[in-house]
């Protein structure tokens, strides 16, 4: 069955960075675009930009253009997302998410909780 | 970028119940509208895409519906496991984005 495990929790502080990563199962790993979605504290949900597993091409809303970058190592079946620049307003749960087809998330990781403390 | 809207932002219902959450665009979306159910700590999941499809494994009392710019996702009989938030998303056009949810409880 399809499985997206992302890497534990994270700590940081104001101005840092942080990288997140996906690891993807169960299906053919360069058939599938991945997306990754982030949800504030009691929060709606927020996309915030999509990368080919099979060319590595992205796309980033105009929000995060600048500040967060994806990428994919297919030999691990691992797809990462950096945000730079962190702030107290980036703390938040980050999902990975299979698009089964295009910006639609059939299958989702279990979740990153990032803080951002001083 | 385009706007949902989702109404209403909460109910409250009994089991057995038929449950209807609305959502509406702020353009046509050309039936590029998916709905997820998420649950406290959980990831979303997807239950319909493409306003009217059934993703695999979900139960057939979920059903979408809509075209255009209005959209509906229907529960015909609740039961205990869909007390959750809903959301709505529009996948026409990047940057996709989601309507601002609809948590079902219990009455």
């Amino acid at each position: 069955q399809v499985q997206l495990v992302q890497s534990g929790a994270e700590v940081k502080k104001p101005g840092a960075s942080v990288k997140v990563s996906c690891k993807a199962s169960g299906y053919t790993f360069t058939s599938y675009g991945i997306s990754w979605v982030r949800q504030a504290p009691g929060q709606g949900l927020e996309w915030m930009g999509w990368i080919s597993c099979q060319t590595g091409n992205t796309n980033y809303p105009q929000k995060f253009r600048g500040r967060v970058t994806m990428t994919t190592d297919t030999a691990t079946r691992t797809v990462y997302m950096e945000l730079r620049s962190l702030r107290s307003d980036d703390t938040a749960v980050y999902y990975c998410a299979r698009d089964i087809v295009s910006y639609t998330g059939g299958d989702w990781g279990q979740g990153t909780l990032v803080t951002v403390s001083s | 970028d385009i706007q949902m809207t989702q109404s209403p932002s909460s109910l409250s219902a009994s089991v057995g119940d038929r449950v209807t959450i609305t959502c509406r665009a702020s353009q046509s979306i050309n039936n590029y509208l998916n709905w997820y159910q998420q649950k406290p700590g959980k990831a979303p999941k997807l239950l319909i895409y493409v306003a009217s499809t059934l993703q695999s494994g979900v139960p057939s009392r979920f059903s979408g519906s809509g075209s255009g710019t209005d959209f509906t996702l229907t529960i015909s009989s609740l039961q205990p496991e869909d007390f959750a938030t809903y959301f709505c998303q529009q996948s026409n056009s990047a940057p996709p984005t989601f309507g601002g949810g609809t948590k079902v409880d219990i009455k």
